[in-house]
């Protein structure tokens, strides 16, 4: 099976750069996905790491080493609209479902 | 393009009613379907897997009797919860991927509250 930890709750101001870990067991997966939420939306998909290594995609940049079981999305230049939940995810190899995180949400203050 | 649609958006139904949540793909063919359920502060917990035509596949803890789901074309699933209890309150999001990508495609959510 695929579990995946985040820390619950992350604060931080405007401007600033924040980084959400995701660690996790897995039995298999093709990469580690991001999703942003906000309260009552939809996911909506952020990043995507296939291989190690980091992705940059404008404010948001998404890190996975296998080696560790870790990943991490790294928010910077932080906005008050960046206040929402954020998911990490991985599609199982042998199911093809798609598992989520525990989630971590963010409080971004002026 | 891979706009994933769901109807209604929110409900308010009766103990021991039946209510059907439809989710359809807009623009793209959806080979599979899946329905997350999430409660308050919590995460996505995924229910089913449907693929069209075939029978669903539920997670563990999952009551397929009470939640049916129909897959009956490549653009519409729908998921029927079944002589709802106020703990069936919850929201539920259907999402749908298209061949072997690793993308997968969200429906905005359905608001479930069983009075």
């Amino acid at each position: 099976g695929q579990s995946l930890e985040q820390p619950s709750e992350v604060t931080a101001v405007e401007g600033a750069i924040v980084q959400i870990n995701c660690t996790y067991q897995t039995s298999g997966f093709y990469g580690l996905s991001w999703y942003q939420q906000h309260d009552g939306g939809a996911p909506t998909f952020l990043s995507y790491n296939a291989l190690d290594g980091l992705e940059e995609t404008g404010r948001f940049s998404s890190f996975l080493s296998r080696s560790d079981s870790y990943g991490y999305l790294l928010l910077q230049e932080l906005q008050m609209k960046d206040s929402a939940s954020y998911f990490c995810a991985v599609r199982d190899w042998n199911t093809d479902k798609l598992i989520f995180g525990t989630g971590t949400r963010l409080q971004v203050f002026p | 393009g891979a706009v994933v649609s769901q109807h209604p958006s929110w409900v308010i139904c009766k103990s021991g009613t039946s209510v059907k949540i439809e989710c359809r793909s807009l623009d793209f063919q959806a080979t599979t379907m899946f329905w997350y359920r999430q409660f308050p502060k919590q995460s996505l917990m995924l229910m089913a897997t449907s693929n069209e035509g075939s029978k669903a596949t539920y997670e563990q803890g999952v009551e397929k009797d009470k939640f049916l789901i129909n897959h009956a074309s490549l653009t519409l699933s729908t998921l029927t919860v079944t002589s709802a209890h106020p703990e069936d309150s919850s929201f539920y999001i259907c999402s749908a991927k298209r061949g072997s990508g690793h993308e997968q495609y969200f429906g905005p959510g359905t608001r479930l509250t069983v009075t």
